[in-house]
């Protein structure tokens, strides 16, 4: 089956600026996790979605960034002013409801 | 709040040596423990689950309540072990059903 997909892979911004991330979870998972890890720490949860419903963004810095998960499928993350410190992979993940979590391959995100 | 420690960043072994990777944890319910690899270049995936409690490419970690570990651990280490693990919690019930909170990571190199 077709794993979780993510986009861009890559990519470089300027403090201030804005950026957004597009998830596309595995087809049928109800639950989208958004995690961000940077450099030398564990993935820390940002998000939980099931379905189109947050279940948990306790962890996500509400003055800046947003997610959404309109018709609770594909899910964007953004950022919205960018800090250095935001700079990171930001990883999705999907599973069925409990089920375990299949990771995509991240969006590297630098903040100059 | 749960918290997941790791206390080796780098860990290394020649090839056919023991391993033993370490994972405490702080949580005042009933967790689910899990180890997450991620091989080079790849997604970050899942080896194993204390509940399921069975051995992953001659892996084993063992829960243990008490100590509030759960090490992992391998009798003879190969050169393909080499990778970078993660031990997360999940708490189980509640609304945040399956969130995972990860230690910081340990690098595994096994040498030839």
């Amino acid at each position: 089956e077709a794993g979780v997909a993510q986009s861009p892979r890559y990519k470089i911004i300027e403090k201030r600026q804005s950026v957004a991330f597009w998830c596309n979870p595995i087809s049928g998972h109800a639950t989208l996790y958004w995690y961000q890890q940077i450099l030398g720490q564990g993935p820390k949860l940002l998000i939980q979605f099931q379905n189109n419903g947050v279940v948990d963004d306790s962890q996500l810095p509400k003055d800046r960034f947003s997610a959404e998960r309109l018709k609770g499928v594909d899910s964007t993350l953004k950022i919205q002013p960018a800090k250095l410190e935001d700079s990171a992979v930001y990883l999705c993940a999907s599973s069925t409801r409990g089920g375990e979590q299949f990771f995509g391959p991240g969006t590297r995100l630098t903040v100059l | 709040a749960q918290r997941v420690t790791q206390p080796e960043k780098l860990l290394s072994v020649f090839k056919g040596a023991p391993v033993e990777l370490k994972c405490n944890y702080s949580y005042s319910g009933s967790p689910e423990l899990f180890w997450y690899v991620q091989y080079s270049r790849q997604r970050l995936q899942l080896l194993l689950r204390h509940i399921s409690r069975e051995s992953i490419k001659g892996f084993t970690a063992d829960l243990n309540k008490g100590e509030t570990s759960f090490h992992l651990k391998k009798p003879f280490a190969q050169e393909e072990d080499s990778a970078m693990y993660y031990c997360a919690l999940s708490t189980a019930g509640g609304t945040s059903y399956g969130k995972l909170t990860f230690g910081q990571g340990t690098i595994l190199t096994v040498h030839p």
